[in-house]
């Protein structure tokens, strides 16, 4: 099983609103990332965690804050997001971080608007 | 990071037709990857292949790593081919950087 999993799909939500993006994997993968996506722009690496722990921030604002609660899962608290957030968001996992023959697997991914 | 360059940027094929997408690559990797991101945006996993080649079906992808460039071939295209390909890469660090894409339209 190769399946990275997102929720919700499609999130549309209010500048004052908070709200969470879902990620989860079952490949025993001990890396997981969080990407944003523009239109018509490759993924751009926010966050990355390894063995549960946050390895990388690629100098998000604050108003994105990621979470690992096992190795399992990885959630995306948004809070006061302003309408520039809107994106394409993906989460991927890999084996490990660095090293190796390493394949990043992606997710569906959640399609945000803020309004 | 690396500096990853795709070519084409835009393709246009009529169905059955063979493709040719170019991904360059600044630096010596360890991880080069394919992906296909169809119209609903989910990033398809096409080939890990940072040297060498590897056919999958109608597609065959090679990678030159001493002359740092990879090609993905698309032989007898069909309308569920069209999408954006993206090629992506990394040396020795954790970061996965990603070409600017090439969008194939595949017409019936």
């Amino acid at each position: 099983d190769t399946e990275v999993t997102q929720t919700p799909k499609h999130l549309v939500m209010g500048m004052t609103n908070k709200k969470s993006l879902k990620c989860e994997q079952h490949m025993g993968h001990r890396a997981m990332y969080w990407y944003k996506q523009k239109a018509k722009k490759p993924p751009e690496l926010m966050f990355v965690y390894s063995y549960e722990k946050l390895s990388i921030n690629e100098s998000v604002p604050s108003r994105f804050s990621p979470e690992c609660p096992n190795s399992s899962l990885l959630n995306l608290h948004l809070h006061a997001l302003q309408p520039e957030d809107s994106a394409l968001y993906l989460c991927a996992s890999s084996q490990k971080l660095v090293g190796g023959a390493d394949t990043q697997y992606f997710g569906p991914g959640t399609r945000l608007t803020v309004l | 990071g690396i500096q990853v360059e795709q070519s084409p940027p835009d393709l246009i094929l009529q169905e059955g037709a063979n493709s040719t997408l170019r991904c360059n690559f600044s630096d010596s990797v360890n991880n080069l990857q394919w992906f296909h991101q169809n119209p609903w945006g989910q990033l398809i996993n096409l080939f890990y292949i940072p040297s060498g080649t590897k056919q999958n079906g109608r597609l065959s992808a090679t990678t030159v790593a001493t002359e740092r460039y990879s090609l993905l071939y698309i032989s007898s295209s069909q309308t569920t081919d069209s999408g954006v390909y993206f090629c992506a890469s990394r040396s020795n660090d954790y970061k996965l950087s990603f070409g600017a894409g090439t969008t194939v339209t595949v017409r019936a």
